[in-house]
């Protein structure tokens, strides 16, 4: 059981580059979302989904993509990288959007955008 | 979501009791209080979460008030490996489009 795994661990684009953070999760859970914190600060909602198929904006959406086509795979895509968005992503999932049960969160990405 | 407050840091010796409080005077009937962790660049970890009674796991125990506007989190024999962020949460179970709003926490260290 793997839990949530990311992929890459680290990242370095150059402004105006596209890439995809992959996420993946092996616990069958129907929630999985992405957050992005900055250094010194908490982390803030990017993009989620409820199940496959179905995804929403969180606090800071603009900038990136999201997709889900399968219940285990959640990637998350920067559309022309930014300076503003380097950061450290972190992908989390959770049983389903209806319980109180915890949030499973994954090693992270450290992406830097030069 | 309830707002909450928690101290800025914290220093506890090892193999003693550390107690994080939390205050979240706002805090309404439905709202959990949830506790994370997170250890230095790692991704944040679940501790505990509790509704109204008091909670024990393996990791630590919640301790909330009966009025329910603060609450402690008990890690009961504190480790080196105990040293990190610990942020307290309160908020709706079941609230799809809403985060896990994580402020800046405690910084809790632990020395020998």
């Amino acid at each position: 059981n793997a839990g949530v795994t990311q992929t890459p661990k680290f990242q370095v684009l150059k402004t105006g580059q596209s890439m995809t953070l992959q996420c993946a999760q092996d616990m069958n859970h129907e929630y999985m979302s992405w957050y992005r914190q900055d250094p010194g600060m908490g982390l803030r909602l990017i993009h989620y989904s409820v199940g496959a198929g179905i995804t929403d904006q969180g606090e800071v959406p603009n900038g990136y993509n999201v997709s889900r086509s399968t219940t285990e795979d959640f990637p998350l895509r920067l559309l022309s990288a930014a300076p503003s968005q380097t950061s450290v992503y972190f992908c989390a999932s959770r049983r389903d959007s209806s319980s109180s049960y915890e949030q499973y969160f994954g090693p992270g990405t450290r992406l830097t955008v030069t | 979501d309830a707002k909450t407050t928690q101290p800025t840091s914290m220093d506890c010796a090892e193999g003693r009791a550390a107690n994080l409080p939390c205050n979240h005077s706002t805090i309404s009937g439905n709202e959990y209080v949830y506790w994370y962790r997170q250890i230095h660049s790692q991704g944040p970890q679940y501790i505990i979460h509790g509704l109204k009674n008091n909670e024990t796991n393996e990791m630590a125990s919640l301790i909330i008030t009966e009025d329910r506007k603060s609450s402690t989190l008990i890690l009961p024999h504190a480790t080196l490996r105990d040293t990190a962020v610990y942020y307290c949460i309160v908020r709706v179970a079941g609230q799809a489009g809403t985060a896990l709003i994580f402020g800046k926490g405690t910084t809790l260290s632990v020395s020998s």
